[in-house]
């Protein structure tokens, strides 16, 4: 049974950087083709896909957002990090983490997610 | 960068009835990479249709998906209660991800 679950500050003031973990299970992200992505939410809006890293550890980035996001992984420890600089309050959103499998380009599973407040 | 444009913004239908979503691409995209989900309010996305056609895992065949090159169609055959919900489109080209603005089926 595949479970991801993020976890961060709830709350961030304007121009810090947010971390974001995302800590995952039933999978593993050495398995060829297999990615976890980062995809966000603010209230009342869309889904804007945000990065993603696969495991042979190649990296994807939303162009628009591209020199704000950095996403890592630590295979042993099951884990996905995303950090984001410079935070405004625009960037106020719930933050999902899922798992891409090697089968397709959709996210099949996803995190409950985790809402950031941006705010001073 | 592709847009994909989702239609209508909100579909009011009674349980039991049909309904039809339209994802419309900004260009020719593969069917391959087309995706459906459904999000319910306070929850997660769920997928419910990967490569334009195939069901997920768990997901009842009242759920279809069909279309090609620049439009795609989400239809629910009959609605049940928890159907209603918002269902965005998702597209994978070049290495991204889209997802489209999202249509709300909302109990008329």
């Amino acid at each position: 049974q595949i479970t991801l679950k993020e976890s961060g500050p709830t709350l961030v003031k304007p121009t810090q950087t947010l971390t974001l973990t995302c800590t995952f299970s039933g999978f593993s992200l050495s398995t060829s083709g297999v990615g976890v992505g980062w995809i966000r939410q603010p209230p009342g809006k869309a889904l804007e896909w945000l990065a993603l890293i696969y495991w042979d550890d190649d990296k994807r980035y939303s162009p628009s957002l591209k020199s704000r996001l950095t996403i890592t992984k630590d295979t042993s420890k099951n884990q996905v990090v995303l950090t984001m600089t410079n935070m405004d309050p625009v960037d106020t959103a719930t933050y999902y983490c899922a798992h891409r499998p090697y089968t397709m380009t959709a996210f099949d599973y996803w995190g409950q997610g985790t809402l950031v407040t941006v705010s001073s | 960068e592709i847009v994909l444009t989702q239609s209508p913004g909100t579909l009011s239908l009674s349980p039991g009835e049909r309904a039809t979503l339209s994802c419309r691409a900004s260009q020719s995209v593969s069917s391959s990479y087309l995706a459906w989900y459904h999000q319910k309010p306070g929850q997660a996305p769920r997928l419910l249709i990967h490569g334009a056609s195939s069901r997920a895992t768990g997901i009842p065949d009242r759920f279809s998906g069909s279309g090609s090159g620049t439009d795609f169609t989400l239809t629910i055959s009959r609605l049940e209660p928890e159907d209603f919900a918002v269902y965005y489109c998702q597209h994978y080209d070049n290495s991204l991800w889209t997802f489209g603005q999202g249509t709300k089926v909302e109990i008329k």
